[in-house]
């Protein structure tokens, strides 16, 4: 299995913030690359999928960047909505997937 | 655009099993794999494994090889999940998802884009 880490664990963040979050995968998975965002309760949704490409409907605030083992999700002018946790997930081998731990968003 | 309908929560003693199923509306799942995560209380996401139906080919985590069965049936809008020998450690909602493909070219970007609401499995004596 691919081990995928996140920093941080967690952050506490204003509105109107821009906040950045580290995802760091075990082994090169070239761009393949997803991040969720997951509100308390309910079920996560996908923000970016191919380390760099907005999903349909996501707001353009969201961008995610790296390649390699590296990567970054970034929100910029961060919304009271934007709470919450967000996982990166691997997908460099088909249905062979693993998800980072998370890093928990809190609005000041 | 498809929607994930899940099957109602369920109680299980330990040892027994448990079956998830998880009805795609709106669309067929017959371009796409159908996947199952879990989240335990408080914690993250947990992949459990996928099948790709026009194939019937599961794809199993280590950690839950021997132990679960995921299978889909012929006309691709319904998944099913089971899990075995049940233990309080199984707590948890399982999701279903439909993993689509982005692709361009020769390159395709799998990704969760369409997710169930959830069933919450409960395992206590």
């Amino acid at each position: 299995d691919i081990h995928m880490t996140q920093s941080p664990s967690s952050l506490s963040v204003s509105v109107g913030d821009t906040v950045s979050v580290s995802c760091r995968a075990g082994q090169n998975i070239s761009n393949y690359l997803n991040w969720y965002h997951q509100k308390p309760g309910k079920a996560p949704k996908l923000l970016i999928y191919g380390a760099s490409s907005l999903h349909s409907g996501v707001p353009s605030r969201f961008g995610g960047s790296g390649s390699g083992t590296d990567f970054t999700l970034t929100i910029s002018s961060l919304q009271p909505e934007d709470l919450g946790t967000y996982y990166c997930q691997q997908s460099y081998r088909t249905l062979m997937y693993t998800f980072g731990p998370g890093t928990k968003l809190e609005i000041k | 655009q498809v929607q994930l309908v899940q099957s109602g929560a369920e109680v299980k003693k330990p040892g027994s099993s448990v079956r998830v199923s998880c009805q795609a509306s709106g669309d067929s799942l017959s371009t796409s794999a159908l996947g199952w995560v879990r989240q335990a209380p408080g914690l993250g996401l947990e992949w459990m494994g996928g099948i790709i139906p026009v194939l019937n080919i599961p794809v199993y985590a280590q950690n839950f090889e021997g132990r679960v069965t995921i299978t889909a049936d012929k006309s691709t809008t319904t998944g099913y999940m089971e899990l075995r020998s049940l233990r309080s450690e199984d707590t948890a909602v399982y999701y279903c998802m439909k993993i689509g493909d982005d692709c361009s070219g020769v390159t395709c970007y799998s990704r969760m884009d369409v997710w169930g609401q959830g069933t919450t499995v409960i395992v206590s004596s």
